[in-house]
């Protein structure tokens, strides 16, 4: 069974960093892009970053660039998000999720999502 | 960036009726199209892929159709599960996008 556990995440002060984890476990991680998706609260999904099954591409929106940084550790089956330079805006419930086989970065399964508050 | 636009923002139906969810993109996605069930609390769970492609374990009254730029959910006789918001996400171009969603309430 495909299983995805995110941690790491909590209070921070603006402009403050925080490292979300994404432990994975039930397929074979290295064979899939993954990806982070944020959701405000109370408002709609917001896709972060993606990365490829070796770790070598990233893909980011423009919002991010520069201040969150994806990475992968295959031997670890984990999945990380660096954010540096939070902002109020940057709260949000992050979900990771994987890609599904095939082409094109659609979703087929996602963690149960971790809580990150960017507050003073 | 492609801009991925929901209608209704709310719809109202009665289990056993019909549900027509739309999406429009402002710009061709040819068939890179996905669409998510989310409950409160929960994650979102991927229902259609490719437009028309239904997920593993999603029952045969969710059907996608469309192509281009415009798109559409259908819910054949709502269930009671099925009260939730439903987005459409793009995944022909970066940055991936999603609509603004659809809640169908009862």
């Amino acid at each position: 069974e495909v299983h995805l556990l995110e941690s790491g995440g909590g209070l921070v002060q603006p402009g403050g960093s925080l490292r979300l984890s994404c432990a994975a476990s039930g397929f074979t991680f290295s064979n899939h892009d993954m990806h982070w998706v944020r959701q405000a609260l109370g408002k709609g999904l917001e896709w972060v970053s993606g990365i490829s099954g070796s770790g070598d591409i990233t893909y980011q929106p423009d919002s991010v660039k520069g201040r969150f940084t994806i990475s992968r550790d295959n031997s670890k089956n984990t999945l990380f998000l660096q954010m540096n330079g939070l902002r109020a805006e940057a709260t949000a419930v992050y979900y990771c999720a994987r890609a599904a086989p095939g082409e094109g970065a659609r979703f087929d399964y996602w963690g149960q999502g971790i809580l990150v508050t960017v507050s003073s | 960036d492609i801009v991925m636009t929901q209608s209704p923002a709310t719809l109202s139906v009665s289990p056993g009726e019909r549900a027509t969810l739309s999406c429009r993109a402002s710009q061709s996605v040819s068939s890179k199209l996905a669409w998510y069930q989310q409950k409160p609390g929960q994650a979102p769970r991927l229902l259609i892929s490719g437009a028309s492609a239904r997920a593993t374990g999603i029952p045969a009254r969710f059907s996608g159709s469309g192509s281009g730029t415009e798109f559409t959910l259908t819910i054949s006789s709502l269930q009671s599960e099925d009260f939730a918001v439903y987005y459409c996400q793009q995944y022909i171009k970066w940055p991936l996008t999603f609509g603004g969603g659809t809640k169908v309430e009862i």
